[in-house]
């Protein structure tokens, strides 16, 4: 069966520090990969997503970036935390067909 | 681009009560997917239920259901006989393409 790891599950962070968040996807190929991110009291938006190996397609321009370095690897980074940057990541993948996305558990980050 | 909006930001319940939260969603698409998840305070998410817009029976998963009004772009959930585990955050979603788009979020409380 598949299953989605994600860490580490809680991040404190000064202000201009890097930032790595891994996710990595087992029993499947090829899948869709997704970084979500959870303000406090709020929806969820997509940040990035990818379809393949090295392709990577963004939807809000911001201080993070992503990359996927190898087939069930996802990463998320950024070289200097901004204090918005702070709020809860989700990692998720899904197949190619029309199904619902699979969530990782999540890392709540805290920038201070 | 589609919008999710969920109209109600917080719900409460008694145990074994039956409650329904809104959704109505904008498309211009013909062929989508909708969603129903749930946040627990453990913030996982969880699916609890799909509909493919194609399909005109609603669909059901033991004590949830939705009422699907495509002409009316709306996808209510149902939940019967409501539990104290059934208390979360309830997110609507919207998938046509490679992106699932989430609602702002209904926040279920279930009372004894």
């Amino acid at each position: 069966s598949q299953t989605i790891h994600q860490w580490p599950a809680t991040l404190v962070q000064p202000v201009g520090s890097p930032l790595s968040l891994e996710c990595t996807v087992e029993g499947t190929s090829n899948p869709n990969l997704y970084w979500y991110r959870q303000a406090a009291g709020r929806g969820l938006q997509l940040l990035f997503y990818s379809v393949g190996i090295g392709q990577i397609s963004s939807e809000v321009p911001q201080n993070l970036s992503a990359s996927r370095p190898q087939d069930r690897q996802f990463i998320l980074s950024s070289k200097k935390l901004l204090l918005s940057d702070s709020g809860f990541y989700l990692c998720a993948w899904s197949d190619e067909g029309q199904g619902g996305f699979v969530f990782g558990s999540g890392t709540r980050l805290t920038v201070v | 681009a589609q919008t999710v909006t969920q109209s109600q930001p917080e719900m409460s319940v008694q145990e074994a009560e039956t409650v329904t939260l809104s959704c109505t969603y904008d498309t211009s698409e013909s062929n989508y997917y909708l969603f129903w998840y749930k946040q627990p305070p453990s913030r996982q998410m969880i699916l609890v239920i799909r509909q493919e817009a194609y399909k005109q029976q609603n669909a059901t998963e033991n004590r949830f259901s939705v009422n699907f009004q495509k002409a009316a772009k709306s996808f209510s959930l149902k939940i019967s006989d409501s539990q104290l585990g059934d208390t979360a955050m309830y997110f609507c979603a919207f998938r046509s393409g490679y992106a699932l788009n989430f609602g702002k979020g209904t926040s279920l409380l279930v009372t004894p």
